[in-house]
């Protein structure tokens, strides 16, 4: 069965850092979204990403953030200044439509851990 | 916006039945509900999208109110696999997005 891939697992960086979490959607899966959740949590919507450009974001995601596709197959979500807070599990997922008519496939996640 | 779920946690012994309501104050086009395991991602169970639409995935099943904007989910003869916490997410129409609950834990004893 065809999956959603995410890595980094698992990433620890200090306050301040840069980070880019990759994901590489299912492949003929024309919708991308990035959620986070932060322990034992609501899963929060952050942005969704469609025909390459973003389509609707969040109030969480402000200018700190960033998504990219940059080859076709790959999508990032990079944080460019970390702070505490922005400590979560993040979830890639994609999905063949609109997620509004369509089930989303969800990667494994990156634990994203700010110190 | 965010959908409201309840009960925010259910207990039960094997071979037992719950539901899990999930509520809108917005008009919907569509009702997702997902499950998710301690540590791993959520995992896509159905999506309703007419009103008053019932459907069924083994012995789980959702039914759609539209008018209510309500949906429920139907546990019956509860299994230990079914241990999870238990989200629904909506979109109103012409949305991309989903919005998720804040999750229902259930927990399934032998």
């Amino acid at each position: 069965e065809p999956e959603v891939t995410q890595t980094p697992s698992h990433q620890v960086t200090q306050m301040g850092q840069e980070v880019i979490l990759r994901c590489v959607p299912i492949s003929n899966h024309l919708y991308f979204y990035w959620y986070r959740q932060i322990l034992g949590q609501k899963v929060e919507f952050l942005v969704s990403f469609y025909n390459n450009e973003i389509s609707e974001k969040s109030e969480i995601f402000d200018d700190q953030f960033s998504v990219e596709r940059p080859d076709g197959s790959n999508f990032t979500l990079k944080i460019r200044s970390t702070k505490l807070e922005d400590s979560a599990m993040y979830f890639c997922a994609s999905s063949v439509t609109s997620g509004a008519n369509y089930g989303y496939t969800f990667g494994s996640g990156t634990r994203l851990t700010v110190v | 916006q965010q959908p409201v779920q309840s009960p925010q946690a259910v207990i039960l012994r094997e071979g037992e039945d719950a539901v899990i309501n999930c509520s809108s104050s917005k008009a919907l086009y569509s009702v997702h509900w997902y499950r998710q395991k301690h540590g791993e991602a959520p995992v896509f169970l159905m999506i309703l999208l007419k009103g008053g639409e019932q459907k069924g995935h083994e012995k789980i099943s959702a039914s759609f109110n539209e008018k209510k904007q309500q949906s429920s989910l139907y546990l019956t003869a509860s299994q230990l696999s079914y241990s999870g916490t238990y989200f629904c997410g909506t979109a109103p129409q012409g949305a991309q997005k989903l919005v998720f609950g804040q999750g229902t834990r259930l927990t399934i004893n032998p």
